[in-house]
């Protein structure tokens, strides 16, 4: 157990839709990743926060956005959805932005667009 | 465009045999680069995060190397065991902190 918690960690949603992924990270963590995994893809890096603010930002489509609260945790939103948003959506937290902080997987949320 | 290349992509061992694996990356504007292993229906594990040239890192009977000058990494394991059967993922992180490249992982099967 990593100690970061993503839930729901199953949904299905129908195309058009807007969801929310929740995720808290690992007690002490500052930073906060998103990553989309669709099948035969790799992890896809999403975006970044770090104590509230966004710190990085890679492959998110306009139609995603993402937030990280002052208690830490972090939201993504996926809006107007589609059938290839279906994916596994994994956040991982790590102790500060430092790109030499080894981060910490949540146990993802399996997204299915119908 | 800036990719990260595993290789292989996949491999079958026998239990007891030796194994290492490339991972390869840009080699300009280097930053760190993160080693995970993703066991099946679990998250990814951090194994080894290197950031030096020549760097060596050892956990147990796994071990990594790094040459940020070519721009390759190798994770050796020793001896593998059913247990090491995983897919081992590598990330590259560049110096601005715009890129944060996963590569598609080496999936390893041990055989006992």
């Amino acid at each position: 157990d990593s100690g970061v918690t993503q839930t729901p960690k199953h949904l299905i949603t129908a195309t058009g839709q807007r969801v929310t992924l929740r995720c808290s990270p690992r007690s002490g963590d500052l930073s906060v990743y998103w990553y989309q995994q669709s099948l035969d893809q790799g992890l896809q890096f999403l975006i970044q926060y770090y104590n509230g603010e966004e710190r990085a930002k890679g492959n998110i489509l306009e139609r995603f956005s993402a937030q990280q609260f002052p208690d830490l945790h972090s939201e993504l939103n996926l809006s107007s959805l589609e059938l290839g948003d279906s994916a596994l959506y994994f956040c991982a937290s790590s102790r500060s932005s430092e790109k030499v902080n080894e981060q910490f997987f949540g146990p993802g949320t399996r997204l299915t667009v119908l | 465009i800036l990719n990260v290349e595993q290789s292989p992509q996949s491999l079958h061992v026998q239990e007891g045999d030796s194994t290492n694996f490339t991972c390869s990356f840009p080699s300009s504007n280097f930053y760190a680069l993160h080693w995970y292993r993703w066991e099946t229906a679990k998250s990814p594990e951090a194994l080894f995060v290197m950031t030096l040239n020549g760097d060596e890192k050892k956990k147990g009977r796994i071990s990594a190397t790094l040459n940020t000058k070519e721009g390759y990494s190798y994770l050796y394991i020793k001896g593998s065991q059913p247990e090491d059967s995983a897919t081992y993922l590598c990330a590259f992180f560049n110096q601005a902190g715009t890129a944060l490249i996963f590569g598609k992982g080496t999936t390893l099967s041990v055989s006992s």
